[in-house]
């Protein structure tokens, strides 16, 4: 167990709608990372928070947002939903910004778009 | 464009023997790279890091290996164990440059073999 969690596990939805997944951090990380992984496809960064700021973005789709609050939580918005969309998404945790922090990833969203 | 390329989708290995797995990339402005293990229903989670000051990393039984020369680089695990099953990803990133997220390799299936 990373200590990183997200909900929902699962979620299926329908093409136009749009959705949004949750992720807790590691108690006392301050960074929040985003990645979608596609069928055959390695992870993609989308983009990363910290302490509630936007740090870096990645190939984030303009139809997707993120937001870190106070508590350091994050979610992801994913809107106008495609079929393209159907992917695992996984957040990580690191304990600061720099590249050498290890990442520490949730086990993942499963996102099916019908 | 991948920038992170594991050739190998899958790799089987008899239990006891040597398990080689092979990373190349073509951004030569990585500096700094990682090796992550997954098992299915669960989030990557970190196995071995090297800087690109170094051309060889130990923990245990794996070693990473970085030729920078050729850009490549390999994670020996020695010797293989059944719980060593599960699909491992190649990840890089530039430590000096922008706040990119990790770039990740498609992975390798490694089945270790009774």
């Amino acid at each position: 167990d990373s200590g990183v969690t997200q909900t929902p596990k699962h979620l299926i939805t329908a093409t136009g709608q749009r959705v949004t997944l949750r992720c807790s951090p590691r108690s006392g990380d301050l960074s929040v990372y985003w990645y979608q992984q596609s069928l055959d496809q390695g992870l993609q960064f989308l983009i990363q928070y910290y302490n509630g700021e936007e740090r870096a973005k990645g190939n984030i789709l303009e139809r997707f947002s993120a937001q870190q609050f106070p508590d350091l939580h994050s979610e992801l918005n994913l809107s106008s939903l495609e079929l393209g969309d159907s992917a695992l998404y996984f957040c990580a945790s690191s304990v600061a910004q720099g590249k050498t922090d290890t990442q520490y990833f949730g086990p993942g969203t499963r996102l099916t778009v019908l | 464009d991948q920038q992170v390329k594991q050739n190998s989708p899958s790799l089987s290995v008899q239990e006891g023997r040597i398990s080689i797995l092979n990373c190349d990339y073509t951004n030569s402005m990585f500096d700094y790279f990682l090796w992550y293990k997954k098992y299915p229903a669960e989030g990557p989670t970190f196995l071995i890091s090297i800087s690109s000051i170094k051309d060889k990393n130990e923990d245990g039984r794996f070693t990473v290996f970085l030729n920078k020369s050729a850009k490549h680089l390999s994670l020996h695990i020695v010797p293989s164990q059944p719980g060593d099953s599960a699909v491992y990803f190649c990840a890089a990133s530039d430590v000096g440059g922008g706040a990119d997220g990790l770039t990740f390799g498609k992975g390798t299936h490694l089945i270790i073999q009774p």
